[in-house]
């Protein structure tokens, strides 16, 4: 049961447009939602977040949104550039025990053409 | 700071055989935990530590055992290793249990199990 679902395996986008990344969750106890990115034979790395307080959050190039009725988030990247070609990996979070852990999305393979 | 190291970068095994991977940080970091990822699933937690002594399943624990003798080693052992376990593992580590606080990821250990 894929509790955080990434619809979109690959997505290409032409450099200088706006790249939109989905995810869609089921679990309702998620409340901290993460975005990853990796490229080949690297680990993933931390992008962005979004508590489930807020609706958007921003840092530079990137934006993540949150709607929690829908149990959808999104990433935006505006103005996407050759070196976001990547995998973005969509995570969730929720406390068990005390600690959090990490539900993360199949990823989406992210071409930006020039 | 090397952040997080993971040993070895490739391993090929017959089944049946056993082997550890390792996975050091030099962040001070007590919680750490073992990821598999694999094509279509996304990452899946194996097993994490909140700490020296302290360790507990995640998502995918069968077949893996893990130990936390001190607070920058946290290794993974597959004692007789199949098939099915054929995968890149990744290991990570932060410096709290809090959702805020930022994984760091190793660069991975692709594992092929003949």
């Amino acid at each position: 049961d894929q509790q955080v679902k990434q619809n979109s395996p690959s997505l290409s986008v032409q450099e200088g447009r706006i790249s939109i990344l989905n995810c869609d969750y089921t679990n309702s106890m998620f409340d901290y939602f993460l975005w990853y990115k990796k490229y080949p034979a690297e680990g993933p790395t931390f992008l962005i977040s979004i508590s489930s307080i807020k609706d958007k959050n921003e840092d530079g190039r990137f934006t993540v949104f949150l709607n929690k009725s829908a149990k959808h988030l999104s990433l935006h990247i505006v103005p996407s550039q050759p070196g976001d070609s990547a995998v973005y990996f969509c995570a969730a979070s929720a406390s068990v025990r005390g600690a959090s852990k990490l539900t993360f999305g199949t990823g989406t393979r992210l071409q930006v053409t020039l | 700071n090397a952040g997080v190291t993971q040993t070895p970068k490739f391993q090929v095994l017959k089944t049946g055989q056993s082997m550890t991977l390792q996975c050091a940080q030099d962040m001070n970091h007590e919680y750490m935990s073992w990821y598999r990822q694999d094509p279509g699933m996304g990452l899946r937690l194996i097993h994490y530590s909140v700490g020296a002594g302290i360790t507990d399943q995640g998502e995918v624990p069968n077949g893996y055992n893990v130990s936390r003798s001190t607070t920058e080693d946290f290794p993974l052992r597959l004692l007789s290793a199949a098939p099915s376990q054929t995968s890149v593992y990744f290991c990570a580590s932060s410096s709290g249990l809090a959702h805020y606080n930022e994984q760091f990821f190793g660069p991975g250990t692709r594992l092929t199990v003949l």
